[in-house]
């Protein structure tokens, strides 16, 4: 069926590396992804977002890639502090707002 | 701004009770949503709202309802609450012209004994 997956439950990282979470997405209709970062106790906080016109957009420390052709989405985050530990999500959009979220990896940063 | 503000924060019910849970949003946005949150099942879409006055049934409605009271609030209603309803709830809104990011409340969390 169609769905949004993550390859890694969880990631440990050394701070001061890179991060990359991996999501793959089953439906090739697919034409909005979102990368959200949710803290204990808190609501899920935007991140990033790419549509499918695209392959790459980066922010503030973070990118993200589309690869359509293999259906996989990644975040990189470069120099993980300690404040990005946390539950990240990825989200697919086929038409309009009706966001499908994958079941989210934690990651850890070692100080 | 507050963004998306949810009340209350924790609620505890006995199976049968009933109880409202309320969002507000203060980014004049015109869509709003109700997701629940349980460990593994990532975040599901209850019901959502595309603009004021209208309301729709996401993934999974059933022993939910809805109500879009004006622009700003959207509030989810729960007539008989059961043990399968604990979960932590979440509101979220967007604005229109296509796709564009959920801003998300910080949750409601309910157990249901």
């Amino acid at each position: 069926g169609e769905s949004v997956g993550l390859h890694l439950p969880t990631l440990s990282v050394q701070e001061g590396d890179n991060s990359i979470i991996n999501c793959a997405y089953s439906n090739s209709a697919s034409d909005y992804f979102i990368w959200y970062k949710q803290e204990s106790g808190k609501g899920p906080q935007f991140i990033i977002d790419i549509r499918s016109n695209m392959d790459k957009r980066q922010g503030q420390r973070v990118t993200v890639l589309l690869n359509k052709t293999v259906k996989h989405l990644s975040l990189q985050i470069a120099a993980t502090q300690p404040g990005d530990s946390a539950v990240y999500f990825c989200a697919e959009s086929r038409r309009g707002n009706m966001l499908t979220f994958g079941g989210g990896t934690r990651l850890m940063v070692k100080p | 701004n507050a963004g998306v503000t949810q009340t209350p924060k924790f609620q505890v019910l006995k199976t049968g009770q009933s109880m409202t849970l309320q969002c507000a949003q203060d980014m004049n946005h015109n869509s709003m949503y109700w997701y629940r949150q349980d460990p593994g099942m990532g975040l599901r879409l209850i019901y959502y709202s595309a603009s004021e006055g209208t309301t729709d049934k996401g993934e999974v409605p059933n022993g939910y309802n809805v109500s879009r009271l004006n622009k700003r609030e959207f509030s989810l209603r729960l007539e008989s609450a059961a043990p399968s309803q604990t979960s932590v709830y979440f509101c979220a809104s967007s604005g229109t012209g296509g796709s564009s990011p959920l801003h998300f409340g910080n949750g409601t969390r309910l157990t249901v004994t």
